[in-house]
């Protein structure tokens, strides 16, 4: 089993929609998590950051972390197509070496015009 | 403000031949991380650095590659004797310093290494 579990998609959703990504983990010890987006060919994009449970705010992007369900979510409002990219889920713990971010594979989302 | 900088953006090596990645971090950063990313899998952690120090290599192989970060100049990913399993996208990160516990990585746009 994977540390991060991911759906790869593609997740193809129409402009203005509501996008839902989400990510599933197994290490309890995981208290940093992100979410990076990364253009086809590009290096990843940091979007979101947030430490432990909770929720985050930023524009359009709502992050959520749900400790207790080991369960991350990412929400884009108003989606556009240059929101099209693969978004990536990584974690932090302090039990594994503190500074290695855990990955998860990547939700391929579409978004038509 | 530049961002994380890394050359080549491509490198074809036949097989054998060494590879070279080069590594500058974002102005004012302290911290360097090394992952690749193969075809259909997510980015994996290969080593930590900082300035003349690895701080962690758990994800690196065993045999043919190594980092540094030396005193001055960029960051050095090096893969000697590569094989056609190397072909991947190698991405550099960076930190700043004073963020152990809270600090997020800065991705470079990657190298993508080819081996014939």
């Amino acid at each position: 089993q994977k540390e991060v579990e991911q759906d790869p998609g593609p997740l193809s959703v129409p402009e203005g929609a509501i996008v839902s990504l989400n990510c599933t983990y197994s290490n309890s010890a995981f208290q940093y998590f992100m979410w990076y987006r990364q253009y086809s060919r590009k290096g990843p994009e940091l979007l979101m950051y947030t430490y432990s449970s909770g929720n985050k705010e930023d524009g359009r992007f709502t992050a959520q972390v749900d400790k207790s369900s080991k369960y991350i979510s990412l929400f884009i409002r108003d989606s556009q197509p240059s929101d099209s990219a693969t978004y990536l889920c990584a974690m932090r713990s302090p039990n594994t070496g503190f500074q290695k971010l855990v990955f998860g594979t990547g939700t391929r989302l579409l978004v038509s015009p | 403000n530049a961002g994380v900088m890394q050359n080549p953006r491509h490198l074809v090596r036949r097989r054998g031949q060494e590879a070279r990645l080069r590594c500058s971090p974002m102005k004012g950063h302290s911290h360097v991380y090394w992952y690749r990313q193969l075809p259909e899998e997510g980015l994996k952690f290969m080593v930590y650095l900082q300035k003349e120090n690895i701080i962690d290599e758990s994800g690196m192989p065993k045999e043919r590659f190594s980092a540094e970060f030396p005193k001055e100049g960029p960051s050095i990913l090096r893969i000697q004797q590569v094989v056609r399993g190397d072909s991947a996208a190698y991405f550099c990160a960076s930190s700043p310093p004073g963020t152990r516990e809270i600090g997020a990585q800065y991705f470079g746009p990657g190298t993508r290494l080819l081996v014939l």
